[in-house]
């Protein structure tokens, strides 16, 4: 399974734009980009996915670069509830990293 | 979205005696499911996949004769941990894939051995 890195925190302004970047260097070509997030104490939440094209659903976009090296998730309007620890994953197998602590601030 | 369940949802047991953690598909079908363990401040960590029919795949480290599981429907997975001691506690999270490529998790269950 391709690796990821991700930052390990991040801040945001409550309502503005909140941009989490993922490095996904070794991904193969059939592989999908997932993300989850995980509220404290709770298992994760299925967020997005791609494989090569950006998405959006109601929760946030995904940009995928066009070597499909890397990606970031938009959260549009950030809000306190958004705080959260954030996954960005690379099947075949779900395999965590690490992920990025976000943390939204009033 | 898809409904994962997890039974119990917190569990406190002695030293030496074992625990059935449950996972369940509320409104979907799974021939695979996927069991993780989350110590605090850490990442979830994949323990095993559960095989609808056929034995569980471990991966590298995991003690299956430990960590017993069971697929027996298409809707239900159970990992008992057997002869649980203090480090086992831990907080243990399954997930299914619904039909499509994404996968929902459960909401977890806190084991604590004293």
């Amino acid at each position: 399974d391709a690796k990821t890195t991700q930052p390990t925190s991040m801040d945001c302004a409550e309502g503005r734009a909140a941009n989490l970047p993922c490095n996904h260097s070794t991904i193969s070509g059939n592989e999908y980009v997932y993300w989850y997030r995980q509220i404290h104490s709770q298992g994760p939440q299925y967020i997005i996915h791609g494989l090569k094209n950006n998405e959006t659903n109601e929760m946030a976009s995904l940009i995928i670069t066009e070597d499909r090296k890397s990606s970031t998730l938009i959260l549009p309007h950030a809000t306190l509830r958004d705080t959260a620890v954030y996954y960005c994953i690379v099947r075949v197998r779900v395999r965590f990293g690490a992920g990025t602590r976000l943390t939204v601030k009033p | 979205g898809a409904v994962v369940s997890q039974h119990p949802s917190w569990v406190i047991c002695k030293s030496g005696t074992s625990v059935k953690i449950e996972c369940r598909s509320l409104d979907f079908q799974a021939t695979t499911m996927f069991w993780y363990r989350q110590f605090p401040k850490q990442s979830l960590m994949l323990m095993a996949t559960s095989n609808e029919g056929s034995k569980a795949t471990y991966e590298q480290g995991v003690e299956k004769d430990k960590f017993l599981i069971n697929h027996a429907s298409l809707t239900l997975s159970t990992l008992t941990v057997t002869s649980a001691h203090p480090e086992d506690s831990s907080f243990y999270i399954c997930s299914a894939p619904a039909g499509g490529s994404e996968q929902y998790f459960g909401p977890g269950t806190r084991l604590t051995v004293t």
